[in-house]
């Protein structure tokens, strides 16, 4: 079982609002670990979005629009990406990470298609 | 501003090694809490990690599936990380890229080199 899993793919419409998860491998628990997110876009390396541990430890990276959060849900074990009032420029591959001890780990990636 | 400049696009053959370059600009490279990271991304697939290298310290720490095969060094002198990966497969054409992380910013992955297209083929 892979220590990241995310959907492969999740389409939306403009205006709309997208919730992408990752969800940790059961043994690890998210309560306990910070989330990083990264946007990719075809043609260019990984660009940092932001992290979230909880809702008072989290930070957005610099010019990361404020219509970018994420959350958690416990129950499901998993970090939330949400992306409100979608835009066509979303459209992207989004990755999750977490720092797994002293190694680091991503998630598979999900492609956002906004249309 | 803080830069991470690549070297350029290798193409080797089957059971050969790459070494790929990462000089970076903008900060001290081996100012307390960087570390810079070594992630590859094949032909439409995702992002995958190979390891760290502390440049203050020297220190790596390499992801188990590429334990044996890659090495990465550092020259504080020039500010430059560098990765070494031998005994290449065709499934080691990607595109790797060199990253930086700040412990002092909650060890956020911030600041990514351009990538380098490395191609196996015979």
């Amino acid at each position: 079982q892979a220590v990241l899993t995310q959907p492969s793919s999740l389409s939306a419409s403009p205006g709309a609002s997208a919730r992408l998860t990752c969800t940790l491998r059961s043994g690890i628990d998210v309560g306990a670990d910070r989330i990083y997110w990264y946007q990719q876009k075809p043609g260019s390396p990984p660009q940092y979005l932001l992290r979230y541990k909880s809702d008072s430890d989290w930070q957005k990276g610099s010019g990361v629009p404020s219509r970018f959060s994420g959350s958690k849900d416990a129950s499901a074990n998993a970090g939330i990406l949400l992306i409100s009032g979608l835009q066509s420029e979303d459209e992207a591959d989004y990755y999750c990470m977490i720092w797994h001890g002293s190694a680091v780990v991503f998630g598979g990636g999900t492609k956002l298609t906004v249309l | 501003q803080v830069q991470l400049m690549q070297s350029g696009a290798e193409v080797r053959q089957p059971g050969a090694s790459v070494k790929v370059s990462c000089k970076t600009s903008g900060y001290t490279f081996t100012g307390y809490g960087y570390y810079i990271h070594w992630v590859r991304q094949a032909p439409g697939q995702g992002l995958e990690w190979m390891g760290w290298i502390n440049p203050e310290t020297g220190t790596t720490r390499y992801a188990e599936k590429f334990q044996g095969r890659v090495t990465m060094t550092r020259d504080a002198s020039i500010s430059t990380a560098d990765m070494d990966l031998n005994r290449l497969i065709s499934d080691d054409t990607a595109l790797y890229y060199c990253a930086r992380s700040d412990y002092s910013n909650s060890d956020v992955v911030d600041y990514w080199g351009q990538g380098t297209l490395v191609t196996v083929s015979s």
